[in-house]
This record gives structure tokens, sequence and C-alpha cells, in this order.
């Protein structure tokens, strides 16, 4: 079946650092690859997605390129800021499986001023 | 526009009592989601309507789990009885149709069975 597997946390950062958060899937064919982001109590939010291989989204200074041959969509930012403390989840909707997304365990980031 | 709206915010209660969480998807969104996430975990999908008929169900535990979508708008996911297990935070989120389309979610229903 399918399945994601992200970088455990938390992330701890200072204001201006770089981040990556590391994604990898496992999925039949060419799934569509998500990151959503959770911040304190709100509900998910979709950052950014990807629907075919080297594709990169990008949203918000973020940036995630499908990678076919690694199974990989991991998320990166030059920068980060206070406001991007939040929890990510990367996710992947397989194409035989209607709009079922299938989420990763979430990655806590937490940057300090 | 509005977005999905869920309550309660919060619920507590004992073992082996009832609980009932709704949820009102954006309007004209075909397609409406129950995920339960359970804390530290990602969202896990419970089940999944299109207008008011179940397209996907096959994670939900219907012993105790019990799902409707009266009219093909609003949708109410009942719990009875409760387990220690079931605390998480319940996601409603809603999509314009199926395949393809954005799903948008609600803050969520934080319930806690002691």
């Amino acid at each position: 079946g399918n399945s994601v597997t992200q970088m455990e946390g938390p992330v701890t950062l200072s204001e201006e650092a770089f981040l990556t958060i590391n994604c990898t899937y496992t999925a039949t064919g060419y799934p569509s690859l998500f990151w959503y982001v959770q911040y304190p109590g709100e509900g998910l939010q979709l950052l950014l997605k990807a629907t075919k291989a080297d594709d990169k989204g990008s949203n918000k200074g973020f940036e995630a390129t499908y990678r076919k041959e690694t199974t990989s969509f991991h998320l990166e930012k030059g920068s980060v800021q206070v406001s991007d403390s939040a929890v990510y989840f990367c996710a992947l909707r397989g194409k035989a499986a209607g709009n079922k997304l299938t989420f990763g365990g979430g990655t806590r980031v937490l940057v300090k001023p | 526009e509005a977005g999905v709206a869920q309550s309660p915010r919060y619920k507590i209660i004992e073992k082996r009592q009832s609980v009932a969480f709704w949820c009102n998807p954006i309007s004209g969104h075909a397609t409406l989601y129950w995920y339960q996430q359970i804390l530290g975990q990602g969202p896990k999908l419970l089940i999944q309507f299109q207008n008011n008929g179940v397209v996907d169900d096959s994670q939900l535990p219907k012993d105790r789990f019990s799902a409707e979508r009266l009219k093909g708008v609003d949708s109410t996911l009942k719990i009875q009885p409760a387990k220690l297990e079931d605390s998480a935070v319940y996601l409603c989120a809603s999509s314009l149709g199926g395949q393809g389309n954005i799903q948008y979610f609600g803050a969520g229903t934080r319930l806690s069975v002691l």
C-alpha cells in the first residue's frame, strides 16, 4: 500500500537558518505529492504540491521537488522566520485511490528569534 | 469564502460514553472527509462522502464509529461507546469533487477519553 515517511522532529532552528525536512514515499504508479502545514490551533493548510516527476512546488519561500528516482519530496526554505513555527506534513495521493491522502507522521519545526 | 467549520473544538468524555462531532463543509463542495489524527501521527482517513453517498469507509471502525451526511451538506461523526484509544483530533475536510481536487481542512475537534 501507499506510505509516507518523514523525518521526526522537533526541529529547532534560529531565525534566518536553512530548513530541510526529508520526505520519502512508497506508492504504486506516480502519485501526486503534497506538503501541508498546521499552525498551532488551526487546521491543515496546503503549502505546496507537485503532480509529476521533476515538478517543483513552491509557496511562501518553501520549495519541494518531486524526485521519482529517489521517491522523495524534501521540503526546503532558505531563511526561516519565527512565523514558520508549525507542524509540517508530507502527503501523497495515489492515482487509483480516489482523492484519498496518505500522510506522514509530521515534523514539528520551532524557529527561535 | 468561509472555511470548513467544525464543532465542538474540544470534548472530554469518559470511556464507554458516546460523543458526536459536527462538520459544515465549504459551500458547494461535494466531497467530505473525516480524518483521525492521533497525537504525534499524521491524519488517517476514516470515511469519505461524495454528496450523501459513502465512497470509502474501509478504515472506519464500524462497531463503534458511524457517520452520516444528510442532504449532502453537513456531516456528523459519532463514537459509541468511546474507548481510551479514541483520544485524538478529528479533522473534517472538503473538496469540490473527487480525484484531483484540493482538500480544505477544518480546525478539528480534540477528543479526550478518560
